[in-house]
């Protein structure tokens, strides 16, 4: 399993781009990269994914390194709410009848006014 | 759409006890995840289903532990005896398929096994 490492806490302030990195070296070459977030006593919500080209929705951007063994997800203007732990997945396949997402300890990114 | 539902939100229980969490997946989704959530160990995936049949249950943790999803839109984790370490937060989700990429999930039943 492509296991990914991130750092256990990031700050940043309100409306500055918040920069959330990601190590997945030993990712295969057809493992999707996976954000997800997690705000206080919810469940985790889905971000964005991506394969190997950046990728950008209406919450953020996915910015995949050419070897692919690391990214960063790019908060362009933080708010308060966007205070949560940050989740970076490598999707893991179990079996040939599907896939399953392995959650790690995350990034706590505190938005402070 | 109402979303993923669990229930219940809280269960407070002595050792020994049975517990049983329900979770109502989004209608029309295929694949189903109970995933337990302590502090030390972060969220862990316990077993997935895929159109009501259970794909992988490596995950979870002992014989006192067991799934079972009788229909598309029900699906049970039950503890039978529960432990204290147990206590844990435990959360459904949903995906529209085996390779859809998006999971949606409840807002978890909180078990506190005394």
């Amino acid at each position: 399993d492509a296991k990914t490492t991130q750092p256990p806490s990031m700050d940043c302030a309100e409306g500055r781009a918040a920069n959330l990195p990601c190590n997945h070296s030993t990712i295969s070459g057809n493992e999707y990269v996976y954000w997800y977030r997690q705000i206080h006593s919810q469940g985790p919500q889905y971000i964005i994914h991506g394969l190997k080209n950046n990728e950008t929705n209406e919450m953020a951007s996915l910015i995949i390194t050419e070897d692919r063994k690391s990214s960063t997800l790019i908060l362009p203007h933080a708010t308060l709410r966007d205070t949560a732990v940050y989740y970076c997945i490598v999707r893991v396949s179990r079996s040939n009848s599907g896939y399953a997402l392995n959650f790690g300890k995350g990034t706590s990114l505190l938005v402070t006014p | 759409d109402a979303g993923v539902i669990q229930s219940p939100r809280h269960e407070v229980t002595e050792m020994g006890q049975e517990v049983t969490l329900r979770c109502k997946p989004i209608s029309g989704h295929n694949s189903l995840f109970w995933y337990r959530q302590t502090m030390m160990r972060g969220l862990e995936l316990l077993i997935y289903f895929n159109n009501n049949v259970p794909i992988d249950d490596s995950g979870m943790p002992e014989d006192r532990f067991s799934a079972k999803m009788p229909n598309a839109s029900f699906s049970t984790l039950k503890i039978q005896p529960s432990e204290p370490r147990d206590s844990a937060v435990y959360f459904c989700a949903s995906s529209l398929g085996p390779t859809n990429r998006e999971l949606f999930f409840g807002e978890g039943s909180r078990l506190t096994v005394l």
